[in-house]
């Protein structure tokens, strides 16, 4: 079975710095996608940034962006120029390939919530 | 475009009363529709998928059952409440394009269920 480890509970940034959240999984699968969620206090759950395992090349999404080391099972969250605006919970999450079977189900990690400091 | 409906967004109710939370989707077809629970401090979990009218998958045993009436519509239900049911539920969706997997999930905004 898939799992997904967030081992930040909690962390904070200054405004305007550069903030890294890790994540890693686990899996047997060769073929998957991996995803970052945001969670505001709003509770909408809003696509941040997704990699594709057979890409080499990190995802970036204007100040978002990933360091994913496929041997190493690691997926992190690099937030550059750190607004308050991106207060909220971040989660990690892993879906299985459609040749693995998948259904689009996805796995998520507890989730790091994020403080953004004036 | 694609929009998600779920209501109500709040809801209190007694333990050993009946559950219906419904999800809509507008300006897509066919999509494969989920159930999410947020427990207080956790992650999401899934409850319910489903790939079509009437087919429902579940992958928690639990006291909640899932039904898809519409191509776009899923529902949420249970016939008694436990206190254990709080949580926040979020509906989901996502779609296939030709045979592949739309590897993106969209959420609504979410039910915060408190069972009293």
């Amino acid at each position: 079975a898939q799992t997904v480890t967030q081992s930040q509970p909690e962390m904070s940034v200054q405004e305007a710095e550069t903030v890294t959240l890790s994540c890693t999984y686990d899996t047997s699968e060769n073929n998957y996608y991996l995803f970052w969620y945001k969670q505001p206090p709003s509770r909408q759950m809003i696509l941040v940034i997704r990699q594709e395992a057979y890409k080499q090349q990190n995802a970036t999404e204007n100040r978002f962006s990933v360091n994913f080391q496929k041997a190493a099972k690691s997926f992190s969250l690099k937030i550059s120029d750190s607004q308050l605006g991106d207060t909220a919970m971040y989660f990690c999450a892993f879906m299985r390939g459609q040749y693995g079977g998948s259904q689009g189900n996805l796995i998520f990690g507890k989730g790091t919530k994020l403080s953004v400091k004036p | 475009s694609q929009t998600i409906h779920q209501w109500p967004a709040t809801l209190v109710q007694p333990v050993g009363s009946p559950l219906s939370l419904e999800c809509t989707v507008e300006g897509t077809s066919n999509p494969n529709l989920y159930w999410y629970r947020q427990a207080a401090g956790r992650g999401l979990q899934l409850l319910f998928y489903s790939v079509g009218i009437g087919q429902i998958s579940s992958e928690v045993p639990q006291n909640l059952s899932a039904s898809r009436p519409q191509d776009r519509q899923f529902i949420l239900s249970s016939k008694k409440l436990l206190l254990s049911d709080s949580g926040f539920y979020l509906c989901a969706w996502s779609i296939q394009w030709g045979g592949l997997l739309n590897t993106e999930a969209f959420f609504g905004q979410g039910t915060r269920l408190t069972v009293v």
